[in-house]
């Protein structure tokens, strides 16, 4: 089993509709990434948490460390958010990866 | 001004033979990160780096060595390539510590051992 857990794995989703990606980890953790990986293949850094919520743009990402879970949050999706997201987690001395949920947003 | 950039883009070689594949930030962070993704796009960490100091190294073969002859650069040697080493690394580079600061990768190289 994975220490950490993504779902779903592919979802696709109208353009404007609002968009959950959920991980779950089984690990105690110092920080929690999220990772956007372009259809190109470019990776860009959306997120560090370790604890509470972060905006940025339509983008929210929340954690609750109790629960080991974290959310990612898209408003009014775009064609532009076609993508995998990652969520990869770091224990003070290791990163664990999720497999990644690949997002398709239909114009 | 790439942030972080990587080169070759493209490498494609034969089993047995030694490559090497060069990182630079011009960031000035001071950590840097190798990372590996399969062909079923799974992303792997192998080394990190904090000030020139291995940091982070995961359990990867012996052939992979990492090099870092400053603060901006983080080179990965690969010895022996073998079929199973295709793939795409990553580099990256933060701030501060290893793991808690978001990262920058570079564009990736794309490995082909025939």
């Amino acid at each position: 089993k994975n220490e950490v857990e993504q779902s779903p794995q592919n979802l696709t989703a109208q353009e404007g509709e609002f968009i959950t990606i959920n991980c779950s980890y089984s690990v105690g953790i110092s920080a929690l990434h999220w990772l956007q990986q372009h259809p190109g293949g470019g990776i860009v850094s959306l997120f560090m948490l370790s604890s509470g919520k972060k905006k940025h743009g339509r983008l929210i990402a929340t954690i609750n460390i109790q629960e080991k879970h974290s959310s990612l949050h898209i408003t009014a999706s775009h064609p532009r958010d076609s993508a995998v997201y990652i969520c990869a987690v770091f224990t003070g001395n290791q990163f664990y990866f999720g497999t990644g949920t690949s997002l398709t947003v239909i114009p | 001004d790439t942030a972080v950039s990587q080169t070759p883009k493209y490498l494609v070689t034969q089993m047995g033979n030694d490559k090497s594949i060069k990182c630079e930030q011009n960031l000035g962070h001071d950590t840097m990160y190798w990372y590996k993704q399969d062909s079923k796009k799974f992303l792997k960490i192998m080394f990190s780096y904090n000030n020139k100091e291995l940091i982070i190294n995961e359990t990867v073969p012996n052939r992979f060595s990492p090099k870092s002859p400053d603060k901006a650069h983080l080179n990965l040697h690969i010895n022996s390539l073998e079929l199973g080493d295709s793939a795409v690394y990553f580099c990256a580079s933060s701030l501060g510590t290893s793991g808690v600061n978001e990262q920058f990768f570079g564009p990736g190289t794309r490995l082909t051992v025939l």
